[in-house]
């Protein structure tokens, strides 16, 4: 069935770039996400990639699919603290009412 | 602020017992979801609504039901409840019916609710 997985935890240093990871299982996917979810929040969409574009720049977010691969993955450059959350990755299938989301990566950030 | 209103933040209870968590989506939003995050098992889709009627279902169990009134609130209900059940319950809302809310009609998240279960 549909999933998509990432790693649980990341830490970086203040300053740095984060990179975080997704894999998907269904190449029918049309649309991916990422959330991100602060403390007492639910998810706020942060950026997303259509499945027929390899790469997505949005200020000091950018989001790279290898559709061969199906891997996704969301690059902060530099990460400040109020980076720190919870990332979530998701997709969309243009034949099912939902969006399937990842388990979310936490992602620490280190003075 | 995503305009998603969810009741009550908080609710502790026992095994067996039955709760109803509301959900007020973003004003103009015809879709509702709502999802389960437990520790082990991540964000599961459960059920969405649209305009009143049932859309499509996930992972949810017999024993939950959900429903969405014409004033567009929804409301999930959760009976004969167990300590696995433990979790944080979210509403979405997005605008569209679609398939698949692309980019112009994302999911909206409210705060969610936090049952726990003793």
């Amino acid at each position: 069935g549909e999933d998509v997985e990432q790693s649980l935890f990341l830490s970086v240093r203040e300053g740095d770039s984060s990179v975080i990871n997704c894999t998907y299982t269904d190449s029918s996917s049309t649309y991916l996400y990422w959330y991100k979810q602060e403390p007492g929040a639910g998810l706020q969409l942060l950026t997303y990639i259509f499945s027929n574009m390899d790469m997505k720049q949005d200020q000091r977010l950018t989001v790279l699919l290898n559709k061969k691969d199906k891997h996704l993955s969301l690059r902060i450059a530099d990460t400040q603290t109020g980076d720190s959350a919870i990332y979530f990755c998701a997709s969309g299938y243009s034949s099912a009412s939902k969006i399937i989301f990842g388990s979310g990566t936490r992602l620490s950030i280190r003075p | 602020d995503s305009g998603v209103t969810q009741t009550p933040k908080h609710l502790i209870t026992a095994t067996g017992q039955r709760v109803t968590l509301r959900c007020s989506p973003r004003s103009g939003d015809l879709s509702v979801y709502w999802y389960q995050q437990s520790l082990d098992q991540g964000l599961q889709f459960l059920i969405q609504y649209y305009n009143g009627e049932e859309r499509a279902k996930g992972n949810i169990l017999e024993r939950f039901s959900a429903q969405q009134f014409p004033d567009l609130h929804s409301e999930l209900n959760l009976s004969s409840l167990e300590l696995g059940d433990s979790a944080l319950y979210f509403c979405a809302s997005s605008a569209r019916s679609n398939v698949v809310t692309g980019p112009h009609s994302p999911l909206h998240f409210g705060n969610g609710t936090r049952l726990t279960v003793t």
